[in-house]
């Protein structure tokens, strides 16, 4: 079974500075993807950033960025330049390559990670 | 290209009630899957549907169903309500690639 681990249930960081959120996931499997999901209180699940498990290099999205250690089975997410709109729960997710004919695999998520972003 | 809808936003039922929750995919997606978020939680998946057929389950019993139609909108079914089925239930929809894009969720307050 994959479990996903966040160990902090909260944070906060000052506007403009950067903050990391950890994760860590437990797995047999060799290859999969790694997300990290922002959940506003809108309730909107958005995909902030992927990593694919056979990608040694860690994957950036402007102030998004992840350290992906696989053999220590770790996944950050570092957030440079905080804005007051990052204010969200941040979920870190696994998912297995899926089978059968579908291109979609299930998703594991973490308990979330609570961010605020001060003025 | 519209997005993925959900309906109704929000629904208060009963004990022992049924309940039908409605998803539309996104256009061109033909699998799409349901979780349940309970307060507080991440995200538990319910299942999946591809292609009209359910294409893998998660740890949830049978009163929980679903079906997909062929314009891939889908439906999740829960019979004999319970107070612990209260939460956001939330659909995703997908097609060719492994990004799942997520619908606003129906929040169901069971009393």
């Amino acid at each position: 079974a994959q479990t996903v681990t966040q160990s902090q249930p909260e944070m906060s960081v000052q506007e403009a500075e950067t903050v990391t959120l950890s994760c860590t996931y437990d797995t047999s499997e060799n290859n999969y993807y790694l997300f990290w999901y922002k959940q506003p209180p809108s309730r909107q699940m958005i995909l902030v950033i992927r990593q694919e498990a056979y990608k040694q290099q860690n994957a950036t999205e402007n102030r998004f960025s992840v350290n992906f250690q696989k053999a220590a089975k770790s996944f950050s997410l570092k957030i440079s330049d905080s804005q007051l709109g990052d204010t969200a729960m941040y979920f870190c997710a696994f998912m297995k390559l899926p089978g059968g004919g579908s291109t979609l695999g299930r998703l594991y998520f973490g308990r979330g990670t609570q961010l605020t972003v001060w003025p | 290209e519209t997005g993925v809808t959900q309906s109704p936003t929000h629904l208060i039922k009963t004990r022992g009630q049924q309940v039908t929750l409605r998803c539309s995919s996104q256009s061109g997606h033909n699998t799409v899957s349901w979780y349940q978020q309970a307060l507080g939680q991440g995200p538990q998946f319910i299942f999946q549907y591809y292609r009209e057929e359910e294409n893998g389950r998660g740890n949830f019993p049978p009163r929980f169903s679903g079906l997909q139609f062929p314009n891939y909108s889908s439906e999740l079914n829960v019979n004999a309500l319970e107070l612990d089925d209260s939460a956001l239930y939330l659909c995703a929809s997908s097609g060719t690639s492994n990004e799942q894009f997520f619908g606003p969720g129906t929040r169901l307050t069971v009393l």
